[in-house]
């Protein structure tokens, strides 16, 4: 079965500052995806990054890059120069297997600061 | 560029009614997923298809059922609604397979509220 861990709750940044979400998550499959999804106050989820799980290097989307530990099972969410607008829900998950369910975690509570 | 459409975004049940949330998609996607996101919570996944025909139960499927007669359409019925059914309601969809041209990424659409009194 998969699982998705997150043990950050809540979390605050100062603008301009670097922040970094943690993920742990455990899977038997050896073809898997992991992903960062963003839900702001209107609820809607957004895709902020994605990682192969066959791809060694990390990858990263403009102010948002991960840190994929594979062996570790570690997929953390390094975002820099923070802006207001990142302030947000951010949920890791994992999708995986023959049925490619998407497994969330509990989510991060980002509060960015002026 | 409709995407994931749902409907209704609020409703108010009153305890043992029965309604049913709808969630269409123009992207032809075979698999649709249905989650529940309580207060504060991640999603939980209640159901999930992997094409027109095929469903199976995710992680809270208790007190739900869906059907999936079309490749656009994966509505979620909720039979004597409870109290603890209040939450928010995602229907998402996605290609399949993680293989090719396929990113792995699910669309969602915008949630519907629910509340059960």
């Amino acid at each position: 079965a998969q699982t998705v861990t997150q043990s950050q709750p809540e979390m605050s940044v100062q603008e301009a500052e670097t922040v970094t979400l943690s993920c742990t998550y455990d899977t038997s499959e050896n073809n898997y995806y992991l992903f960062w999804y963003k839900q702001p106050p209107s609820r809607q989820m957004i895709l902020v990054i994605r990682q192969e799980a066959y791809k060694q290097q990390n990858a990263t989307e403009n102010r948002f890059s991960v840190n994929f530990q594979k062996a570790a099972k570690s997929f953390s969410l390094k975002i820099s120069d923070s802006q207001l607008g990142d302030t947000a829900m951010y949920f890791c998950a994992s999708r995986g297997g023959a049925t490619n369910k998407l497994i969330f975690g509990t989510g991060t509570l980002l509060a960015v600061q002026p | 560029n409709a995407g994931v459409t749902q409907t209704p975004k609020f409703r108010i049940l009153k305890i043992g009614q029965s309604m049913t949330l709808q969630c269409t998609q123009d992207m032809n996607h075979n698999y649709m997923y249905w989650y529940r996101q309580d207060p504060g919570m991640g999603l939980k996944l209640i159901y999930y298809s992997v094409g027109a025909g095929i469903t199976d139960k995710g992680e809270v499927p208790n007190g739900y059922n869906v059907s999936r007669s079309t490749t656009e359409d994966f509505p979620l019925r909720l039979e004597l609604a409870a109290p603890s059914q209040t939450s928010v309601y995602f229907c998402a969809s996605s290609y399949p397979g993680l293989a090719g041209d396929n990113t792995g990424e699910l669309f969602f659409g915008e949630g519907s509220r629910l509340t059960v009194l």
